[in-house]
């Protein structure tokens, strides 16, 4: 059965701090990996990563996959009080379906 | 339009009664998705659209639950026979073309509860 475990759960940190939030997977016939932001509104896109070692940067946020330890990292530096929100990291396969993470609730203090 | 649409926001039902949730997609997006998300939970997936063909409906929990695209654009999630475990939110999402691997856009939910 496939598998998208997300670390930490819950996150507090001061503004202005980095963070780095975790996600592994165990896919059959793995394809992709996306991040997600998910505020009171729609999860809004934030990356899709489908090669290893490959950085994928916007803005403060930054994220990288690795196919062969089957995990990525979601980096977010000088955060601020807006980044507050769940980040849900998604897996694909040969189906359709995004096999999401519970995610990881990110709570940033002025 | 610009977004996904989804309607209602909220929907409070009794036990039993029958519900029909409704996905706006992007327009001329290809594939349409419906999730479901409890509290504290990633987003589940139920079924997908490609055009009006449900190609996967792999996720929907049992045969109360069915979905229809019909003209490849609007879709509708009826849940027949609520029960409260039932409730939770739940998300269409809509992806410009049938390839796989290409990101998906979220609605932002209908909130059922079953009473």
């Amino acid at each position: 059965e496939d598998k998208v475990v997300q670390s930490p759960l819950s996150l507090v940190v001061h503004e202005g701090d980095t963070v780095t939030l975790n996600c592994s997977y165990e896919v059959t016939n793995f394809r992709s990996l996306l991040w997600y932001k998910q505020e009171k509104k729609a999860p809004t896109f934030l990356f899709m990563l489908t090669s290893s070692g490959i950085e994928k940067k916007s803005g403060r946020l930054s994220s990288i996959l690795d196919k062969k330890e089957l995990f990525s990292i979601l980096n977010i530096t000088a955060t601020q009080t807006g980044d507050s929100a769940i980040y849900l990291c998604a897996v694909t396969n040969s189906g359709y379906a995004l096999n999401f993470g519970k995610g990881t609730s990110l709570l940033v203090t002025p | 339009g610009a977004g996904v649409s989804q309607s209602p926001r909220y929907k409070v039902t009794k036990r039993g009664q029958d519900v029909a949730l409704r996905c706006d997609p992007i327009s001329g997006h290809v594939s349409l998705y419906w999730y479901r998300q409890a509290l504290g939970q990633g987003p589940e997936f139920l079924t997908y659209f490609n055009y009006e063909a449900q190609q996967d409906k792999s996720g929907l929990p049992n045969d109360r639950f069915s979905a229809e695209r019909p003209e490849g654009s609007i879709s509708t999630l009826t849940i027949q026979r609520t029960e409260q475990r039932d409730s939770a939110m739940y998300r269409c999402a809509s992806s410009p073309t049938g390839e796989l691997n290409t990101e998906a856009f979220f609605g932002q939910g209908t909130r059922l509860t079953v009473v």
